[in-house]
């Protein structure tokens, strides 16, 4: 299709895992954000690129956490070792407006985190 | 006090009624205002944007109060499908961030 698509859909694992979740924007899109949505809770900003750099990653809670985009398209967020605590939605947006204001963000469906 | 402020709800209103809903800001410099909306367990998707002069789209009208810091949204005739949860979201420019910041969320059931 022609929208943001995020795999995997759902994704358990065990604490103490490295996970990767892949996030695929619209085909044109320079700006690619990454959020996470808890339940109950709006979505919280994590990183921002604008191409193939993160013009932005203010909201990765720790080290533990690491997005790439190396060729300005599709995008992969880390995560090591894994904690209870970053169960959540893990969103993906992207946006065609370079720089300044997102516009309009499109967001993908998620990834569902689990952590046991 | 939180960036970006939503009163969660929810709120129940009868098909056909007139509801409105706040969202506070933190950052007085704050600019480009938005109001999303999401249906249970899927992604947010862009409702309208906020302009300085106020926006109509339908039955949905958006204002922007900035002496106040607040936004809102007002939806009159309201339909069973308009039950889902809306979100604001800014860029609050005192944090530097180039991405919006979102609220919690005001969730709304239409009920017939």
């Amino acid at each position: 299709g022609a929208g943001v698509s995020q795999t995997p859909s759902n994704k358990v694992t065990e604490k103490g895992k490295y996970v990767e979740l892949r996030c695929d924007p619209i085909s044109g899109h320079t700006a690619l954000y990454w959020y996470r949505q808890s339940l109950g809770q709006g979505p919280e900003f994590l990183i921002y690129f604008q191409g193939t750099g993160a013009a932005d990653d203010s909201g990765l809670p720790n080290d533990r956490f690491f997005a790439v985009r190396p060729e300005g398209s599709v995008s992969t967020l880390k995560i090591q070792r894994t904690e209870r605590g970053d169960s959540a939605v893990y969103l993906c947006a992207s946006s065609a407006l370079a720089g300044g204001s997102p516009g309009e963000l499109f967001f993908g469906e998620g990834s569902r985190l689990t952590v046991l | 006090r939180k960036e970006v402020e939503q009163d969660p709800g929810p709120f129940n209103v009868p098909e056909g009624a007139t509801v409105a809903f706040n969202c506070t800001y933190s950052n007085s410099a704050s600019q480009s205002f938005f109001w999303y909306r999401q249906d249970c367990r899927k992604e947010p998707k862009l409702l309208m944007s906020v302009y300085s002069s106020g926006n109509e789209d339908g039955r949905f009208t958006a204002q922007l109060n900035r002496a106040s810091q607040y936004i809102s949204l007002l939806i009159r005739d309201s339909k069973l499908s308009d039950s889902a949860t809306y979100l604001c979201a800014v860029i609050l420019l005192d944090t530097g961030r180039r991405a919006l910041t979102f609220g919690s969320g005001t969730r709304l059931q239409v009920q017939p």
